[in-house]
């Protein structure tokens, strides 16, 4: 099956810029996640998605960073302005599973790198 | 407070020895997940922990989980080059959300 499909890749804006992530999870997945990968730490959870509705946003900069999940299933993470903190990946990743399930493994896509500059 | 404590942090090993990584975590749970993260990449599941007692096998790796201890095992066996990475262990809470360790970052010399 495929895999959780991120774009772009790589981005490099300035800072007070906006940017724009996309995220496909794998389909049929009820629970999407974005997180930010500073170097060298674990993976921060900026906001869940349960289908098309938010279970966790605690940890969103919600002056700056806004994310919707279309139909609940594509999702945007938007970043407006940037600011140089920012610079870090930029992980989305989806789990087959609801509040009721076993299946709640959490499959990543490959990231955006984002430099602030 | 909901915390996952891996370690060590940071360890750096000779090819062929056994070690082993902790994560610590301080809430109920049955489910825990291992990841691998290589540099400059995404994380990909290791193991999968869903019930006390579990243990998974995968060639070099063998992983625990003793939910009355809250602790969980990463053991790595005869440890070879292509292992080095970065190794995360992640939390399924009650609350239906992963809190992630540190990680543990494996370097393993020939």
């Amino acid at each position: 099956e495929a895999g959780v499909a991120q774009s772009p890749r790589y981005k490099i804006i300035e800072k007070r810029q906006s940017v724009a992530f996309w995220c496909n999870p794998i389909s049929g997945h009820a629970t999407l996640y974005w997180y930010q990968q500073i170097l060298g730490q674990g993976p921060k959870l900026l906001i869940q998605f349960q289908n098309n509705g938010v279970v966790d946003d605690s940890q969103l900069p919600k002056d700056r960073f806004s994310a919707e999940r279309l139909k609940g299933v594509d999702s945007t993470l938007k970043i407006q302005p940037a600011k140089l903190e920012d610079s870090a990946v930029y992980l989305c990743a989806s789990s087959p599973g609801d509040r009721t399930s076993l299946l709640t493994e959490a499959f990543f896509g490959q990231g955006t790198r984002l430099t602030v500059v | 407070e909901l915390k996952v404590e891996q370690n060590p942090l940071f360890l750096s090993m000779q090819e062929e020895k056994n070690y082993t990584i902790y994560c610590n975590y301080s809430t109920t749970s049955d489910r825990l997940y291992w990841y691998r993260q290589d540099p400059g990449k995404s994380l990909e599941s290791l193991f999968v922990l869903l019930s006390n007692g579990a243990v998974k096998q995968e060639g070099r790796l063998m992983a625990s989980l003793d939910t009355k201890a809250r602790l969980s095992t990463l053991h790595i066996t005869a440890a070879v080059h292509d292992l080095s990475a970065t190794y995360f262990c992640a939390v399924d809470t009650l609350y239906y959300q992963l809190i992630w360790g540190a990680g543990t970052k494996l370097i393993i010399k020939p």
